[in-house]
């Protein structure tokens, strides 16, 4: 079945810092992939898609390529800033028309500390 | 426009009790869906609905678990009785089908229930 890993966290690191948030899959077929955000308070989010190999997602800053050759799609961003304090979960979704049904990883909490 | 909103925020109960989560989804959203996040590990799948038809439930635990939609608008999840290994943060997300092109989810902040 479909799987993600994603990176443990809790991750700390100081404003201005570059960030990488590792990701990795397993998945039949050509999945969707995504990352999703939860600030605190809030519902999650989504942060950046990319549906096909090779595509980059990017909002706010924050990039990640669909990697098909090494099944990732690692989030990054060159300079963090203490507003991206948050929980970061990467999920992929099957090919199934209409249906979102996600698989998520266990989520990465990231702290910028000023 | 109103985004997903889930009631209650917070639930505490005792073991072998009863709670009903429930979800109002974005006006005009077919697609319905509840996961679940276990003691901060990865969020599940539970089940979805598309409007008030049952689409996929392979993700329910068991059958402790009830959801229903009336009338293709809200939601309710019932857990009856309520077991420890219950506790988590119950999402509801959902998604407008758009010409079979895979679309976004949108997520409510969640629902966590404490089982004591």
């Amino acid at each position: 079945g479909n799987s993600v890993t994603q990176m443990e966290g809790p991750v700390t690191l100081s404003e201005e810092a570059f960030l990488t948030i590792n990701c990795t899959y397993t998945a039949t077929g050509y999945p969707s992939l995504f990352w999703y955000v939860q600030y605190p308070g809030e519902g999650l989010q989504l942060l950046l898609k990319a549906t096909k190999a090779d595509d980059k997602g990017s909002n706010k800053g924050f990039e990640a390529t669909y990697r098909k050759e090494t099944t990732s799609f690692h989030l990054e961003k060159g300079s963090v800033q203490v507003s991206d304090s948050a929980v970061y979960f990467c999920a992929l979704s099957g090919v199934n028309f209409g249906n979102e049904k996600l698989t998520f990883g266990t989520g990465t909490r990231l702290t910028i500390i000023p | 426009e109103a985004g997903v909103t889930q009631f209650p925020s917070h639930s505490v109960i005792e073991k072998g009790q009863t709670v009903t989560l429930r979800c109002d989804p974005i006006s005009g959203h077919d697609n319905l869906y509840w996961y679940r996040r276990v003691m901060g590990k990865e969020i599940k799948f539970l089940l979805h609905f598309v409007k008030e038809s049952k689409q996929d439930e392979s993700g329910m635990p068991n059958n402790r678990f009830l959801a229903e939609r009336t009338g293709g608008t809200y939601s309710t999840l019932k857990v009856q009785p309520a077991e420890l290994e219950d506790s988590g943060v119950y999402f509801c997300a959902s998604s407008q089908v758009r010409g079979g092109i895979t679309g976004e989810l949108f997520f409510g902040e969640g629902s966590r229930l404490t089982v004591l």
